[in-house]
């Protein structure tokens, strides 16, 4: 049982296209993470949420908390964006979660 | 400047060899944790402490020890290696979780790419 689930799993676009990667969970959370883990193994974080919306750059990131679901979308990729896409969450008890990831491959 | 310093990088054990996995940051947070990386199965949390002298364990503990004397450190430890323990190590760290303010979140270092032959 995975407390964290991602889709889709690989994901090709064209450069330009909107992206969207999804990620449910099954535990009570105190924050949502999506972190980017670049093709040289380094990952950043790109949002912490607990709630609503965040947006940075052309990266947006939605939580619904009674659904148990967030969208991680990217406005108008670019090759750069090409990395491993990861949704992580915390619980109330001071334990994260991971998903799998979503490889993202942006074609110019 | 201000991060998450992993070392080493990249590292060779034989079975049974001890090591440990440094890990230090300068941002003063509370929150460090350590994760193991492998094909298919995402991050899987080691150990994590919440703040100097407290420490607990997380998913996959066993075969690793770690301390936190200092706010600054957590270093892990592997006692003994085994293959089974090959894998991408990362060092992570953060504000007390609850505290959902930061922009940034979670800080992680580098990596360290274990392997045991």
């Amino acid at each position: 049982k995975n407390e964290v689930e991602q889709s889709p799993q690989n994901l090709t676009a064209q450069e330009g296209e909107f992206i969207t990667i999804n990620c449910s969970y099954s535990v009570g959370i105190s924050a949502l993470h999506w972190l980017q883990q670049h093709p040289g193994g380094g990952i950043v974080s790109l949002f912490m949420l607990s709630s609503g919306k965040k947006k940075h750059g052309r990266l947006i990131a939605t939580i619904n908390i009674q659904e148990k679901h967030s969208s991680l979308h990217i406005t108008a990729s670019h090759p750069r964006d090409s990395a491993v896409y990861i949704c992580a969450v915390g619980d109330t008890g001071n334990q994260f979660y991971f998903g799998t990831g979503t490889s993202l491959t942006v074609i110019p | 400047n201000a991060g998450v310093t992993q070392t080493p990088k990249f590292q060779v054990l034989k079975t049974g060899q001890s090591m440990t996995l440094q890990c230090a940051q300068d941002m003063n947070h509370e929150y460090m944790s350590w994760y193991r990386q492998d094909p298919g199965m995402g991050l899987r949390l080691i150990h994590y402490s919440v703040g100097a002298g407290i420490t607990d364990q997380g998913e996959v503990p066993n075969g690793y020890n770690v301390s936190r004397s200092t706010t600054e450190d957590f270093p892990l430890r592997l006692l003994s290696a085994a293959p089974s323990q090959t894998s991408v190590y990362f060092c992570a760290s953060s504000p007390f979780p609850r505290e959902w303010g930061p922009i940034y979140g979670y800080t992680f270092g580098s990596g360290t790419r274990l392997t045991v032959v």
